[in-house]
């Protein structure tokens, strides 16, 4: 069935360095890949996607890249802040007209 | 209006008391979703509302919840005789055509405490 593995469940890091986080999925007609980033007590916020077309995607210290043929998809964060301090969350689009969402993960950024 | 609106922020009901939450999507959105999140957890699906379609319901855990969406816009879910597992922020979603296009607007959710 439609499933989205999201490593690792909680990454911590000192500020400026830089945090990536993986999600792999099993829906191999998943074409759309959104990432939100929800802070402590908030919405979860859209804040980068990729589609299957492209390979990568950058927007400042953000970037994903996505692999269709291992079916992998990550999230790049350069230069990170205190504010990057967030759970972040992938999904992946499905057949059902719904996102499928990973487990999420808390990244801590220490200054 | 400019955001998904959703009421109450928080609630506090008894155990055994019906509660029904309310989401105002963002106007010209088709698709509406329901997801739950409890303390530290993920995204939980509980429904999802496409146009006229009918609704996948397939994540709503019992017969205790139910949803609707009138007249293609507001939609409210609605859970019975809650129970303490019941605990946690019901969030609310829309997007403009279905979230495998666009993404999902979430609201900023009602957090609901059943004691």
């Amino acid at each position: 069935g439609e499933n989205v593995e999201q490593h690792p469940s909680t990454l911590s890091v000192q500020e400026g360095d830089s945090a990536v986080i993986k999600c792999t999925y099993s829906d191999s007609a998943s074409n759309y890949f959104p990432w939100y980033k929800q802070e402590l007590g908030k919405r979860p916020q859209l804040i980068i996607d990729i589609r299957s077309n492209v390979g990568e995607k950058k927007d400042q210290r953000i970037a994903v890249t996505l692999n269709k043929t291992a079916k992998h998809f990550s999230l790049h964060i350069t230069e990170t802040q205190p504010e990057d301090s967030a759970v972040y969350f992938c999904s992946g689009s499905s057949n059902t007209g719904k996102l499928i969402f990973g487990q999420g993960t808390t990244l801590q950024v220490k200054p | 209006g400019a955001g998904v609106s959703q009421s109450p922020s928080n609630k506090v009901t008894e155990k055994g008391k019906d509660v029904e939450l309310r989401c105002d999507p963002i106007s010209g959105h088709t698709a509406l979703y329901w997801y739950r999140q409890s303390l530290g957890q993920g995204l939980e699906f509980l429904i999802y509302f496409q146009g006229n379609s009918a609704p996948d319901k397939s994540g709503l855990p019992s017969d205790r919840f139910s949803a609707e969406r009138t007249g293609g816009s507001v939609s409210t879910l609605t859970i019975q005789r809650t129970q303490q597992e019941d605990s946690a922020v019901y969030l609310c979603a829309s997007s403009p055509l279905t979230g495998v296009d666009y993404g999902y607007t979430f609201g900023s959710g009602t957090r609901l405490t059943v004691v």
